[in-house]
């Protein structure tokens, strides 16, 4: 199956508390799974990526946690600022075909309050 | 700023018409994708190509097609044109063919009347 499911579909948050956005996909095959950060207007951008060989990343106030047995991953937002408030894409490639299609989840909209 | 560019911003058709719409990717990159957002389907993957030739088909209309110049630029053509292809239609670019980063350009804004 090619899918990526993410939940939940948007999020409110105060500023200074954690955010944490799921996904969860089917295909094992995957071995690439990036985080994308979309605001108003603008095209998604790279926000962090894992590979399977790692069970965590960490770049800055953003992580990354995954799960291979589960096949669930996970972004976390330390600290969360207004200025995090954005539509977030989890996503996944690399499947069978090696033909580099990239499957998105569906978007999580971040509020942070101020 | 992602290095990417497209063009045109904006664009506002009738149905039954065609359209093509342009992306340029990053210095050095000869991967490019297009991907079609719409409120209701999220990012969806419609080809990609690379160095000029064709890589992977995902869900593209057959009124749709695509293609990548030697200058590594490519055009997106959609034709016969419906009210339900109004979307957001994005473009991005990546060094290899690989399961590595893209960057994606700012968008074509595509609204049918």
């Amino acid at each position: 199956q090619q899918q990526v499911k993410q939940s939940p579909q948007s999020l409110i948050v105060q500023k200074g508390g954690i955010s944490i956005i799921n996904c969860a996909y089917e295909n094992t095959a995957f071995d690439y799974f990036p985080w994308y950060q979309q605001f108003p207007g603008k095209g998604p951008a790279l926000l962090i990526a894992i590979r399977p060989d790692v069970s965590e990343k960490k770049e800055g106030r953003f992580t990354i946690s995954f799960n291979k047995s589960a096949k669930q991953f996970s972004l976390h937002i330390m600290d969360s600022q207004p200025g995090d408030s954005a539509t977030y894409f989890c996503a996944a490639s690399g499947g069978l075909n090696r033909d580099d299609k990239i499957i998105f989840g569906k978007g999580t909209r971040l509020h942070i309050l101020p | 700023d992602s290095g990417v560019t497209q063009t045109p911003k904006h664009l506002i058709t009738a149905t039954g018409q065609r359209v093509t719409l342009r992306c340029s990717p990053r210095s050095g990159d000869l991967s490019v994708y297009w991907y079609q957002q719409s409120l209701d389907q999220g990012l969806q993957f419609l080809i990609q190509y690379y160095n000029g030739e064709e890589r992977a088909k995902g869900n593209i209309l057959e009124r749709f097609s695509a293609q990548q110049f030697p200058d590594l630029h490519s055009e997106l053509n959609l034709s016969s044109l419906e009210l339900g292809d109004s979307a957001l239609y994005f473009c991005a670019s990546s060094v290899t063919s690989g399961s590595d980063e893209q960057y994606f350009g700012p968008g074509t804004r595509l609204t049918v009347t």
